[in-house]
């Protein structure tokens, strides 16, 4: 399968926590991107890093990327109840322009 | 900026009929538009790639003759299912990659859900 793999696949914090989450992918990439989906929503583009950056920032987000291992984490700092969703990296793989591999996902769940 | 709606947001049909979905940038000029599907608690699944006036190109497993996608236009992609069937139920996304200087992002529209009875 050509889907990345996120970990974990469900996780639950409370507000004001910082949540992580892991992905996973197979090919080289061109860029790695993560998406917020909530429930029964379409996505919603969060962030974008190139293969040739390491890290990332974007308000409370942050993203790592290490090409070497193939993965890539996103970390939500101060957590708000709003923040409960589904979060998918996405891969667009080298020599294939814009056609993105999504990962499984993580569910994450803010409690109040 | 960077819109992409689709219609209809949800539909119930019977069995055997077809279903056409709209995807439509609002304000950019997609180029490419992709076609999705997810199954409940699962990620996106690929379908089909489209470029305005040629061809869908279909992800392996996909039936061309069954998930019929015409792009006539730089804003509109449409995606037929025809004679749908229980099995093809599910929810159905499209994204638009458009001209932006330096944007590779793919912008999502909110998604269909089909229902088939």
């Amino acid at each position: 399968s050509q889907q990345g793999e996120e970990d974990p696949q469900a996780l639950s914090i409370q507000e004001g926590e910082n949540a992580t989450m892991n992905c996973s992918y197979k090919t080289s990439i061109n860029n790695l991107q993560w998406y917020r989906q909530n429930s029964g929503r379409g996505l919603v583009h969060l962030i974008l890093i190139r293969s040739n950056e390491r890290e990332k920032h974007s308000g409370r987000l942050r993203v790592t990327l290490d090409t070497s291992k193939k993965s890539s984490s996103l970390l939500i700092t101060a957590s708000r109840a709003a923040d409960t969703a589904s979060y998918f990296c996405a891969t667009d793989a080298w020599g294939a322009t814009n056609k993105l591999i999504f990962g499984t996902g993580t569910l994450l769940a803010v409690q109040p | 900026g960077a819109v992409v709606s689709q219609h209809p947001s949800w539909v119930i049909c019977k069995s055997g009929t077809s279903v056409k979905i709209e995807c439509r940038s609002l304000d950019f000029q997609a180029t490419t538009m992709f076609w999705y599907r997810q199954f409940p608690k699962q990620s996106l699944m690929l379908m089909a790639t489209s470029n305005e006036g040629s061809k869908a190109t279909y992800e392996q497993g996909v039936e061309k003759d069954k998930f019929l996608i015409n792009h006539a236009s730089l804003t509109l992609s449409t995606l037929t299912v025809t004679s749908a069937h229980p099995e093809d139920s599910s929810f159905y996304i499209c994204s638009a990659a458009g001209r932006r200087t330096s944007d590779e992002t793919q912008y999502f529209g909110p998604g269909t859900r089909l229902l088939v009875l």
